[in-house]
């Protein structure tokens, strides 16, 4: 079955320290794919997203994503989080036909 | 990108009641898309809503329940119909393509009583 996998629920990184998102896709085709922050009360804001090309993305607030065909993997990454980054993290896939399908998301909390 | 204008951003209804929820894009586009996040989990696509054409839905969701208006390419409606607590939730519109990505409008949040 198609299926976006969000393998950790919560994450909880210190201010400064380096963070990776994971994100997992099962699909048979490679699909477009994004990721979205989603902080208390606020809705959707895309961080970046891949289509084609390059398979290290570069996106808002210092984030960057790399896909990894063989691994079916697209994780998130950030070299040095901020106590703004504290929010909520979906990674997301389209297919053509231009339904977005969402994972159950990974919580972020930053400690100083 | 497109600029979306969601409201309410949140309403407190009756059980039993039906609350509709508007849209407004800034530009012409050809899908919209209706969402829900329900406490505590991730976006559930509802419908997709094309102008001049009924609206699809996804499995576990129906037309009676949540029907949609889609009048021009520049807004849609989302009622939520007969509600119940089960119904509170955060829901939101979007649009976009696979292509350029997809905007979200800022949500409502809806408490059933």
């Amino acid at each position: 079955a198609q299926s976006v996998t969000q393998p950790d629920i919560h994450i909880t990184v210190s201010e400064g320290a380096s963070l990776e998102l994971r994100c997992n896709y099962s699909y048979g085709a490679t699909p477009y794919l994004f990721w979205y922050v989603q902080s208390p009360g606020q809705g959707l804001q895309l961080l970046l997203k891949y289509f084609s090309g390059d398979t290290l993305v570069q996106g808002i607030k210092g984030f960057e994503a790399e896909f990894k065909r063989s691994q079916s993997s697209f994780n998130l990454r950030k070299p040095s989080v901020h106590w703004s980054d504290a929010a909520e993290y979906f990674c997301a896939v389209a297919l053509y036909g231009n339904k977005l399908v969402f994972g159950a998301g990974t919580i972020l909390r930053v400690k100083s | 990108s497109a600029v979306i204008s969601q409201k309410p951003s949140r309403d407190i209804c009756q059980r039993g009641t039906s609350l509709t929820i508007q849209c407004q894009v800034d530009s012409q586009v050809t899908m919209m898309f209706w969402y829900r996040q329900q406490p505590g989990q991730s976006l559930t696509l509802i419908a997709t809503a094309n102008q001049g054409s009924e609206a699809t839905y996804e499995s576990g969701f129906v037309i009676d329940k949540f029907p949609i208006s889609r009048p021009n390419l520049t807004f849609s409606t989302l009622t939520v119909s007969n509600m119940s607590p089960e119904d509170s939730s955060i829901y939101l519109c979007s649009v976009g393509n696979s292509n350029y990505g997809y905007t979200f409008g800022s949500g409502t949040r809806l408490t059933v009583v």
